[in-house]
């Protein structure tokens, strides 16, 4: 089934602690993406690959980093989460910019 | 930087009507695409029209883009109870690689 995974579903954590959010997707996507969804801002990219090695910025990068060493795999990667990083996070991938998302699930990511 | 807005925040309608929500977007766009969610679940694409279509249709779904008021339209037909979800506007922006989304329109159908 083409999907994309996300582990974990859930996540506690305490401040400080680093963290990694893995997306797996099995489809040959180029461009994947991961969002956080917040009440009333609705969802904000994190950060974008447009294909293996090549990683941007969104618009709400400060305090995380990505990876993208194989065109299936885009963790996402807290180094010192902090509380306002509590959020509904998601993963999505598409075989271009001129294809719809195919989107992962989501983690809700607790930071205490 | 909010790309799309969609408007209303909030809509309720009857089992049966239709249902309009729209979308503003900012500066130009390669394409602009429509996603439902259904109460915190991932997104699921509904629809995407290019910069040069005006118009297109999937089932009950009718989606309208007018580049020149940098705008876009989501018609639902005959709606039903399971329609009931938020709906979202990306916007696929000319000037650079992000895809932005707009905050959505929170639809209810009443039985």
């Amino acid at each position: 089934e083409a999907q994309v995974t996300q582990n974990p579903r859930y996540l506690i954590t305490v401040t400080g602690k680093k963290l990694t959010v893995t997306c797996s997707q099995n489809m040959n996507h180029e461009y994947m993406s991961w969002y956080r969804q917040d009440p009333g801002l609705g969802l904000r990219q994190i950060y974008y690959s447009m294909n293996v090695e090549v990683t941007d910025k969104g618009d709400v990068p400060e305090g995380y980093k990505v990876s993208r060493k194989e065109k299936r795999n885009f963790p996402l990667i807290l180094e010192s989460p902090s509380p306002n990083q509590t959020s509904l996070y998601f993963c999505a991938s598409s075989l271009s910019r001129d294809h719809g998302y195919t989107f992962g699930s989501g983690t809700r990511l607790t930071v205490v | 930087s909010q790309q799309g807005e969609e408007d209303p925040q909030a809509l309720s309608i009857q089992e049966g009507e239709n249902a309009t929500m729209n979308c503003s977007y900012k500066t130009s766009i390669n394409n602009l695409q429509w996603y439902r969610q259904n109460s915190g679940r991932g997104l699921v694409h509904l629809i995407l029209i290019r910069s040069n279509e005006r118009e297109k249709h999937s089932g009950r779904l009718r989606v309208t883009l007018d580049t020149s008021k940098k705008s876009s339209s989501l018609l639902i037909t005959a709606s039903r109870a399971a329609d009931t979800a938020s709906y979202f506007c990306a916007t696929d922006a000319e000037r650079d690689d992000k895809i932005i989304f707009g905050k959505g329109t929170r639809l209810h159908i009443l039985p």
